[in-house]
């Protein structure tokens, strides 16, 4: 029932380029990514809705294809900030509240 | 400062023994939410409520229960009956739960560990 992210890690230098898959078994109304340094609480990065438009800020953006019931989060020229562990939370189209997540995307960026 | 609190940041409890982990925020949120990590796994959801004395069980509820008896607190409590309790409990709110486009605000966490 969880979604299902790809990668499970990845190790870029700065500067690089990553992409972070999800994939949901279910039919979605929104997806919801945020990311987690080590030891603190997930921080909101972005929502995308369905029939809403591809997402960003900075160089960060992401994408829903709702009839594929995909997300993918883009991180451009990755800095070293960038570093932590991406989760992606899946919105079911039943719109009954909950929220699940999936199993997490370890990102490391190295000089 | 608005946001989420949760207490104690590390609890060690024996076997056997019942444990209430405390969450509480001052955002005015309705919908509040307890996840599990545990290292591979991400977040599983484990309790969630949209309002007051309403709430339903997530995936992994078996060994836990909730009470919504205030809007701004959602105590989750850890029996026995959970055969493996020790893990990183997050709590988590939003302003309308039933709006897919709301995002999540996170606790800082509690990391029970049971011996």
């Amino acid at each position: 029932q969880q979604p299902v992210q790809s990668p499970q890690a990845v190790i870029l230098r700065e500067g690089e380029d990553a992409v972070i898959n999800c994939s949901s078994s279910k039919a979605l109304y929104s997806v919801h990514w945020y990311r987690q340094k080590h030891g603190e609480a997930p921080v909101f990065l972005m929502i995308l809705l369905k029939g809403g438009e591809q997402k960003g800020h900075d160089k960060i953006s992401a994408s829903f294809n709702e009839k594929k019931q995909q997300s993918s989060l883009y991180l451009t020229a990755s800095q070293l900030s960038y570093s932590g562990t991406y989760f992606c939370g899946t919105y079911g189209s039943s719109n009954t509240g909950k929220l699940i997540f999936g199993q997490g995307t370890t990102l490391q960026v190295k000089p | 400062d608005g946001g989420i609190t949760q207490s104690p940041k590390y609890l060690f409890r024996k076997e056997g023994q019942n444990v209430t982990l405390s969450c509480e925020q001052n955002l005015n949120h309705d919908a509040m939410y307890w996840y599990r990590q545990d290292p591979g796994q991400g977040l599983r959801l484990i309790y969630y409520s949209q309002i007051v004395n309403d709430f339903q069980k997530g995936d992994i509820a078996e060994g836990y229960s909730v009470s919504r008896e205030k809007k701004e607190s959602f105590p989750l409590t850890v029996t026995s009956a959970q055969k493996n309790p020790t893990a990183f409990y997050l709590c988590a709110s939003r302003l309308r739960g039933l709006d897919p486009n709301t995002e999540a605000f996170f606790g800082q966490g509690t990391r029970l560990t049971v011996v």
